[in-house]
């Protein structure tokens, strides 16, 4: 894996439905795998920021795993609900000059339908 | 909200025109990226500020230039518009410029170049 990809590109579930997508990343010099949750006209909204293998991070319904070896990460959505509706981006920190920069996959967007 | 705030929102230009696009960080945080996000692509990295520094560039010729002020606002200046720069700018900014670091984003400045 060369860059940061995403699957599905989109997806539609009734509401009260569980979903996951997919985030792969290059796993050679891993630093950080980013995901942001964007709603139409809101700004991107950090969900999680992973640094290690194995890891795991929650934040109410949403949950992520990570596998830095492999190079893969998974969203979990449990229950889906119309306001979970959004695009969900991953990002992998890549170092570069004196800083660094995420370099993006294209997104997973999500409709939930009621 | 992730107390950063982009102006304007939307605007239109003449191709071969200059353009400046402004974001207001949140206060104390050192560091701003600059992303550009064409249609049905992730967010591409242009370049980072580091305490007015620039810290790091991506794949975007010259006539894309920044600077960043003390009072955590930054710029983003675009010469000779071409059709190609019609996309979804965004700046994010971050305490630090750190792997592990939450990148707080503002809402967006959509630019068409006709």
């Amino acid at each position: 894996i060369l860059n940061v990809e995403q699957s599905p590109q989109s997806l539609h579930v009734q509401e009260g439905d569980s979903t996951n997508f997919t985030c792969s990343f290059p796993s050679s010099n891993f630093y950080a795998l980013h995901w942001y949750r964007w709603e139409t006209a809101k700004s991107p909204e950090a969900l999680f920021v992973m640094t290690l293998n194995g890891d795991e991070k929650k934040k109410g319904r949403i949950s992520a795993t990570l596998n830095t070896k492999e190079g893969y990460s998974y969203l979990y959505i449990k229950g889906s609900q119309p306001e979970d509706s959004a695009t969900y981006l991953c990002a992998s920190f890549k170092i570069y000059n004196q800083g660094g920069k995420l370099i993006f996959g294209q997104g997973t967007e999500l409709s939930v339908k009621p | 909200e992730t107390g950063v705030t982009q102006s304007p929102t939307h605007l239109i230009k003449t191709r071969g025109q200059q353009v400046t696009l402004r974001c207001s960080s949140q206060s104390g945080h050192n560091t701003v990226s600059w992303y550009q996000q064409a249609l049905g692509q992730g967010p591409q990295f242009i370049f980072q500020y580091y305490r007015e520094e620039e810290n790091g560039r991506g794949n975007f010729p010259p006539r894309f230039s920044g600077l960043q002020f003390p009072n955590y606002s930054s710029e983003l200046n675009v010469n000779a518009l071409e059709l190609d720069d019609s996309a979804l700018y965004l700046c994010a900014s971050s305490l630090e410029a750190g792997a592990s670091t939450e990148a707080f984003f503002g809402q967006g400045t959509r630019l068409t170049v006709v």
